[in-house]
């Protein structure tokens, strides 16, 4: 990975449930975000958190930040088929003069009707 | 504005030949950055552009790809050679010049090398 682990890899649920993902990272940042992609498209930012906040929410998402443990998590609530995609963190280095986005592997998401 | 726009959305080509890709970012955003993805993994960076200045390189930029910006607007992503290695999805993303915020995303382009 080019900057550390996502898991699960892939997650299957049912609708109405909860899915939630999680990321790690190795380096400081100055912030760290979330996207989703559908399949074989282009990817979506669904959330930014900075490095000085601990937790963030935007509709069904709410997103953590622990600096101190170099990681975050995504939990999107009362889940829809329509969330049915791979989900991406990508972080922005704390030294970064261009906001370069450095990718996980992300995490595949099925909700099932 | 309808985002950022990137074409031909699909590319199939012989290997050894060269391929162009073209990407329209925001029209106010002075950041630009190309980045490619394959099968099950996450996109990693290629290139950025401050307006028309390419100011980083990953080293995944071999001496085959080149990719320009003129006027700082539209950029393209050339690839000379191409190897069956080079097939992926490459996206190009485009962001405002104030902070580190957002990246807007193209659709990408699917190159397939046979």
């Amino acid at each position: 990975s080019q900057q550390g682990e996502e898991d699960p890899q892939a997650l299957s649920i049912q609708e109405g449930e909860n899915a939630t993902m999680n990321c790690s990272y190795k380096t400081s940042i100055n912030n760290l975000q979330w996207y989703r992609q559908n399949s074989g498209r282009g990817l979506v930012h669904l959330i930014l958190i900075r490095s000085n906040e601990r937790e963030k929410h935007s509709g069904r998402l709410r997103v953590t930040l622990d600096t101190s443990k170099k990681s975050s998590s995504l939990l999107i609530t009362a889940s829809r088929a329509a969330d049915t995609a791979s989900y991406f963190c990508a972080i922005i280095h704390g030294s970064s003069n261009t906001g370069k986005l450095i990718f996980g592997q992300g995490t595949t998401l099925q909700v099932k009707p | 504005d309808t985002g950022v726009s990137q074409n031909p959305r699909h590319k199939i080509t012989k290997r050894g030949q060269n391929v162009t890709f073209r990407c329209d970012p925001i029209s106010e955003h002075n950041r630009l950055y190309w980045y490619r993805q394959t099968l099950g993994q996450g996109p990693e960076f290629l290139t950025y552009f401050q307006n028309e200045a390419q100011l980083e390189k990953s080293r995944l930029l071999s001496d085959r790809f080149s990719a320009e910006r003129p006027k700082g607007s539209f950029s393209t992503l050339e690839i000379q050679r191409t190897e069956q290695g080079d097939s992926a999805m490459y996206l190009c993303a485009s962001s405002p010049q104030t902070g580190y915020t957002e990246a807007f995303f193209g659709q990408g382009t699917r190159l397939t090398v046979v």
